[in-house]
């Protein structure tokens, strides 16, 4: 059983479109964090959010934690081509020192 | 600042031989942590180090071990390799443990065996 549960799988878009994709849990977590990876590389950490209920903006990304610290969205508007890769959602749940990762969510943004 | 670095980027090998992968973290950077990651179960955790010492440890067969030098390097290695090992070796290092850290990942060693 995967401790957090991204969704949707894979999402294929146009261009100027948004989206919201979703990370959940049944477990509590002290803080969550979301990374994008890009083919051959590593992820890149985007944002981080600690706060039940906290939103936080990036751009046009959007990040918000939920209010019982379970569960977390990214909202991207207008999306463009440069938004492709795989949104990764990690968190460190409270009472662990290690980080958990749930499986991605691969965005294809075409033009 | 250079980032984090690590060697090799692609490694091929057979069933039964044994492969040692290299990381070097961001200077001053003490903690450095191993992942692998599989289409099917995406980033897994296998160890972390501070300074020298194991701080956790994954839910990994013992074929799997890592060491850090006192220089921050680290370095993980896989005996009696298996199929199922095959996936991307990602490593992380940030300046100290804990929450308030955020991980700078490698670009990672991948790693397929036949």
């Amino acid at each position: 059983t995967q401790l957090l549960e991204q969704s949707p799988q894979f999402l294929s878009i146009q261009e100027g479109e948004n989206l919201t994709v979703y990370c959940n849990s049944s477990s509590v977590f002290s803080s969550l964090q979301w990374y994008r990876q890009e083919p051959g590389e590593g992820p890149v950490l985007l944002v981080t959010v600690v706060t039940g209920g906290e939103v936080k903006k990036l751009k046009r990304l959007t990040f918000q934690f939920g209010d019982a610290r379970k569960d977390s969205s990214l909202h991207i508007t207008a999306a463009q081509p440069g938004d492709t890769g795989l949104y990764l959602c990690a968190g460190f749940r409270s009472g662990y020192s290690t980080l958990t990762f749930g499986k991605g969510t691969m965005l294809l943004v075409s033009p | 600042k250079a980032g984090v670095t690590q060697t090799p980027r692609y490694l091929i090998k057979t069933r039964g031989q044994q492969v040692t992968l290299s990381c070097s973290p961001i200077s001053g950077h003490r903690s450095v942590s191993w992942y692998q990651q599989t289409p099917g179960q995406g980033l897994q955790f296998l160890f972390e180090y501070f300074s020298e010492t194991q701080r956790n440890k994954g839910n990994f067969p013992g074929r799997f071990s890592g060491r850090q030098f006192s220089n921050s390097r680290s370095e993980m290695n896989v005996s009696t390799l298996e199929l199922g090992d095959s996936a991307l070796y990602l490593c992380a290092s940030s300046s100290s443990t804990g929450h308030n850290s955020p991980l700078h990942f490698g670009n990672g060693t991948r790693l397929t065996v036949t």
